[in-house]
């Protein structure tokens, strides 16, 4: 069955602490894994698609890489305004196109 | 702006009721998702439709109904068959096997 683990449930760093979030998948043939971002009360916004083990992709302070098993999300010198819950998501390649997610990681930064 | 319209924000709903979630899109994307979060877990897929007219059960389809009777709309229904129906709702559309567009949700109470 396919599943998507994110870790760790959530994390508070202060402004400036890099850290990084996981995301460990099983999947029978992996189409794509996507990075989201998800604000309280919103829907969620689309940050990375990613293809192929050691494939990377940046955007501001957010860099996303992939392995066979898992994906990094990279977060470097953040800011408060980074704070959100980070989504996962992977799509197989032989299913139609629905994505299955993980259950997030809650990001918290401290001024 | 092309974009993904949800509505209402809020909805309440008595026991025993049927309610109808709202979701428009104009990006003319084929493929349209209805997803149920609840606190502190991931996104769930209810229905999904990939073309008009067609649609298919997701992981969690029982108590819901949908229909796709134009390419731009994607309403659900909450029925009374529904346990535990107070939960985070978002419609997402997707051109063919694409990451997602989502809405921004409608959260809907059981009073």
């Amino acid at each position: 069955e396919d599943q998507v683990t994110q870790s760790p449930e959530a994390l508070r760093l202060q402004e400036g602490e890099s850290s990084s979030l996981n995301c460990s998948y099983t999947v029978s043939g992996l189409r794509g894994l996507f990075w989201y971002r998800q604000d309280p009360g919103k829907g969620p916004e689309f940050l990375f698609t990613l293809y192929s083990a050691g494939e990377e992709k940046e955007k501001e302070r957010l860099k996303a890489t992939l392995t066979k098993k898992e994906s990094f999300l990279h977060i470097t010198a953040p800011k408060p305004e980074d704070s959100a819950t980070y989504l996962c998501a992977v799509q197989r390649s032989s299913s139609a196109s629905k994505i299955i997610f993980g259950s997030g990681t809650r990001l918290s930064i401290r001024p | 702006d092309g974009g993904i319209t949800q509505s209402p924000k809020y909805l309440f709903r008595k026991e025993g009721q049927n309610v109808t979630l709202s979701c428009e899109q104009n990006l003319n994307h084929d493929a349209m998702y209805w997803y149920r979060q609840d606190p502190g877990q991931g996104l769930r897929l209810i229905y999904y439709s990939q073309i008009v007219n067609d649609f298919q059960k997701g992981d969690i389809a029982e108590g819901y109904s949908v229909s796709r009777e134009k390419k731009e709309s994607f309403p659900l229904t909450v029925t009374s068959a529904q346990k535990n129906p107070t939960a985070f709702y978002l419609c997402a559309s997707s051109p063919s096997r694409e990451d997602y567009t989502f809405g921004s949700g409608t959260r809907l109470t059981v009073v």
